[in-house]
Formats: C-alpha cells, structure tokens, sequence
C-alpha cells in the first residue's frame, strides 16, 4: 500500500526564513501527490498537486514543491516564511487501488517565531 | 463552483447518545464522497468513503455508520456515542475518474463526554 511520512511533527521557523517541510513517499505506480494546509478549527486546503506533468509545481501562498522520482520526495518550500504560515502541514500519495483514496502523513504543525 | 457543507459545526454529546453527521457538497454531480476523523496529533484515519448512492465502505471496525441516501449528500451516524470518538471529522469530495485531489468541508468538532 502507498505510504506517507514526513519527520519531525512539530517545525519552527523563523518569520523570513525558508520554510521547508519534508515529504517522502512509498508508491508501486506513478503517484499524484499533494500538500494541503490546515489552519486551526478548519478543514484542509490544497495547496498544490503534482499530477506527472511537471515536477517543480507551484502553489498558492508562495508555496511549492518538487517531485523527485529518484528520492521518492516530495518536498515543500518556501522562501520567506510569514506569520500567516503557523498551521499543519500533510502531505498526501494516491492509493493505488480504487476509489481515488489519498494516505496522509501525519502532518508538520508549523510554528513561526517573530 | 463547489461547495461542501458540514454541520453542526461543534457537538457535546453524552457517552451511549446517538449521533448523526451531515454533509452535503454542491455544484457537482455524482462525486466520491469520505469521512476522515482527525484526534489529536494523530493525523487523518479514513472513516468511509462512498462513491454513489447506498454504496459504503468501511474502513476501520468502529461503532460508526455512514450513509448516502442522495447524490451529494454523506451522513455519519452512531446509536450509542463512546468516549473514543471525540474527534474533529471533515468530509470530503472529490470527482472521481483520474481526479485524485480531494476537497474537504470545514469539520464538526464533537465532545463525547
């Protein structure tokens, strides 16, 4: 079965710094991959895809990632990290079997320090 | 556009009370429908996930019920409420076919107490 991780389930950064949120994933076919945001209270939100067309994919918020088929990563970046940031990060993989499931890692609450 | 609707927003139950969930999603037609419970610092477990009308499947053995009486609408029902399932649970869609991303309602908080 597909399979997510991502270390380190708490990240602080500082607010300017680069923001970098570890991805790797486990797939036995072409996966889709995804990050979404959770901010406190609310559900996720997508915050970019990467759907085997290019790999160095864009996002909103300044957010983007690439896929790295000879690392099984999907990293996220951002250059300058901003206060608004401070919320939980997954990353996601396609389930190879049916029904357009996703697996989840189990996130990267971000933390941003003035 | 989309738009997916979850309520209520928050719930206090009693342990051994019923429970029921709604979801609805607009704007599409025939989309794949799930429940995730999210505790916390625990991540998303997929609860049920759905991809037409009366057509269930379970994830996790749990004293949780999920239904889909119409097209754009998923009910996540108990009979009798344990401690346990306190959580925050989110809905989702998605359009199915070669769609993988899926978009999620804004969550009901429950408090089984």
């Amino acid at each position: 079965a597909q399979s997510v991780t991502q270390l380190g389930s708490h990240v602080s950064v500082s607010e300017g710094a680069l923001v970098l949120l570890r991805c790797n994933y486990s797939s036995s076919v072409p996966p889709y991959l995804f990050w979404y945001v959770q901010y406190p209270n609310q559900g996720l939100q997508l915050l970019l895809k990467y759907t085997s067309a290019a790999t160095l994919v864009k996002g909103i918020n300044g957010f983007e990632a690439e896929f790295k088929k000879s690392e099984t990563s999907f990293h996220l970046t951002k250059p300058s990290a901003h206060m608004s940031d401070a919320a939980e990060y997954f990353c996601a993989v396609s389930e190879e079997y049916g029904n357009n499931r996703l697996a989840f890692g189990k996130g990267n609450q971000v933390v941003v320090i003035p | 556009s989309q738009t997916i609707h979850q309520w209520p927003a928050t719930l206090v139950q009693p342990v051994g009370s019923p429970l029921s969930l709604e979801c609805t999603v607009e704007g599409t037609s025939n989309p794949n429908l799930y429940w995730y419970r999210q505790a916390a610092g625990r991540g998303l477990q997929l609860l049920f996930y759905s991809v037409g009308i009366g057509q269930i499947s379970s994830e996790v053995p749990q004293n949780l019920s999920a239904s889909r009486p119409q097209d754009r609408q998923f009910i996540l029902s108990s009979k009798k409420l344990l401690l346990s399932d306190s959580g925050f649970y989110l809905c989702a869609w998605n359009l199915g076919g070669n769609s993988y991303e899926q978009y999620f309602g804004p969550g009901t908080r429950l408090t089984v107490t």
